[in-house]
């Protein structure tokens, strides 16, 4: 079970500006920075935030993130078609000593 | 240009043992951990374990009973294996590279579907 709460769903029409939240807590969110990944299913997942609001090259600014305390939020700005995806945060938890991951948003252009 | 690429059975048989893959190519494996994920069918990500390239492993509680990681450094292989499956262990698995200093997973495998059936 996912350790890490993100909305089932999220949508907005093209130019549009998406938020996607992630709750967690001190052992998680609270502790650990906040990675996020991009998966279009049958394909292969795609870093797109580290180190909570980093993002690896390649990556639009489109995409951004951001952290307060124990929960994060990624927003994608701008929303095109190809945005239409599902989207995990993650973070290590100290308490379950290992990598958790959220429980996924997919994301609907409309 | 770093690739990763899983392979195994895409079909085991309930109680039986689940064997795959993961082939790292256009870089060693050394000084990288390396993390098995899996995404069951209409669910979300989970993180199964990693294994450091000096063979440390680290495995998620929920698997430690069945999971076994393992390295071959002379392959540039690892390897995951899970004991007792059952139809809950049906999923794509992926193998994927996490950055030494943020623990983020930068690189993945394209995923296999293992399906858990008799």
């Amino acid at each position: 079970q996912s350790v890490l709460t993100q909305p089932p769903s999220a949508s907005g029409t093209p130019g549009q500006r998406v938020t996607i939240s992630c709750s967690g807590s001190s052992s998680n969110i609270g502790s650990d920075t906040v990675k996020w990944y991009q998966h279009l299913p049958g394909t292969t997942p795609k870093l797109l935030v580290f180190n909570d609001n980093q993002r690896p090259s390649g990556v639009p600014d489109r995409f951004s993130g951001s952290k307060s305390g124990t929960s994060a939020s990624l927003a994608i700005s701008g929303l095109q078609s190809e945005d239409e995806a599902d989207y995990y945060c993650a973070a290590w938890d100290d308490s379950l000593n290992g990598h958790v991951f959220g429980t996924g948003t997919k994301v609907t252009v409309l | 240009h770093v690739q990763l690429q899983e392979s195994g059975p895409g079909l085991v048989k309930p109680s039986e043992t689940l064997s795959l893959t993961c082939t790292v190519s256009g870089d060693s494996i050394s000084s990288y951990y390396w993390n098995w994920i899996r995404l069951p069918p209409g669910k979300g990500l989970e993180w199964i374990g990693y294994i450091f390239h000096s063979g440390n492993t680290n495995y998620n509680a929920s698997f430690r009973s069945r999971v076994t990681m393992s390295v071959d450094s002379s392959k540039n292989q690892v390897s995951l294996k899970l004991t007792s499956v059952t139809a809950a262990d049906t999923a794509v698995y992926f193998c994927a590279r996490e950055m030494t200093v943020f623990g983020a997973f930068d690189l993945w495998g394209q995923g296999t579907l293992v399906t858990v059936s008799s």
